[in-house]
């Protein structure tokens, strides 16, 4: 079964440190992973997916198969970066159980 | 830019109480997802059409929920009769296709709240 484990439920940094969001996840193959975020009072919505291998927003994300991770980072995290991620994976396109499975979000807040 | 429109934004209802939701995806977009969100959690699949079809509903509770695409278009979740661990946010997605590797678009989501 395909599972998403992101360890912390809360992040809390300063303005210009860096961040670094984690996510494990469980999959018997080579799946797609991506990262939603969700501002306040805002709808979720992609951030960057693996297979794009771009920055968005200062944040990138690199897919360590050895360690199956897809941890989330920036170098200097700003205030307006305070939100709610979520790690998602997905099966192979064409692959059985081809769904988005969440993992269960990290809270980052960025004090200035 | 073409969003997914939901509603209604809110819902409050008293158990035992039927309720339903609606989604319209963006145009073009043939497959729609239904996820719930509890306080918390992330969201978690409920069901996914293709087009006018399901092709995963295994995480619905078929005794109480229930889901239509009819035209392949616009979507309804029902909920009958609800039931209080039925709170939650109840969020729709779109993309362009099952085969076409694209990403999920989401709704602003229905919060239920059942008393």
């Amino acid at each position: 079964a395909q599972r998403v484990t992101q360890p912390e439920k809360l992040l809390s940094v300063f303005k210009g440190a860096p961040v670094e969001l984690k996510c494990n996840y469980s999959y018997s193959g080579s799946p797609e992973l991506f990262w939603y975020v969700q501002y306040s009072r805002q709808r979720l919505q992609l951030l960057l997916r693996h297979i794009s291998r771009e920055s968005i927003k200062g944040f990138t994300a690199d897919l360590n198969k050895g360690e199956t991770s897809f941890h989330l980072k920036k170098p200097f995290a700003q205030e307006e970066d305070s939100a709610m991620y979520y790690c998602a994976l997905r099966p192979p396109l064409g692959g059985s159980n081809y769904k988005l499975t969440f993992g269960k979000g990290t809270l980052l807040t960025v004090n200035p | 830019e073409a969003e997914v429109a939901q509603s209604p934004r809110y819902k409050i209802t008293e158990k035992s109480q039927a309720v339903a939701f609606w989604c319209d995806p963006i145009s073009g977009h043939a497959t729609l997802y239904w996820y719930r969100q509890i306080l918390g959690q992330g969201p978690e699949l409920l069901v996914q059409f293709q087009d006018e079809s399901v092709v995963d509903d295994s995480q619905l509770p078929k005794d109480r929920f229930s889901a239509e695409r009819l035209k392949g278009v616009d979507s309804t979740l029902k909920i009958q009769p609800a039931e209080l661990g039925d709170s939650a946010m109840y969020l729709c997605a779109s993309s362009l296709g099952r085969f076409r590797n694209s990403p999920l678009h989401f709704g602003n989501g229905t919060r239920l709240t059942v008393t």
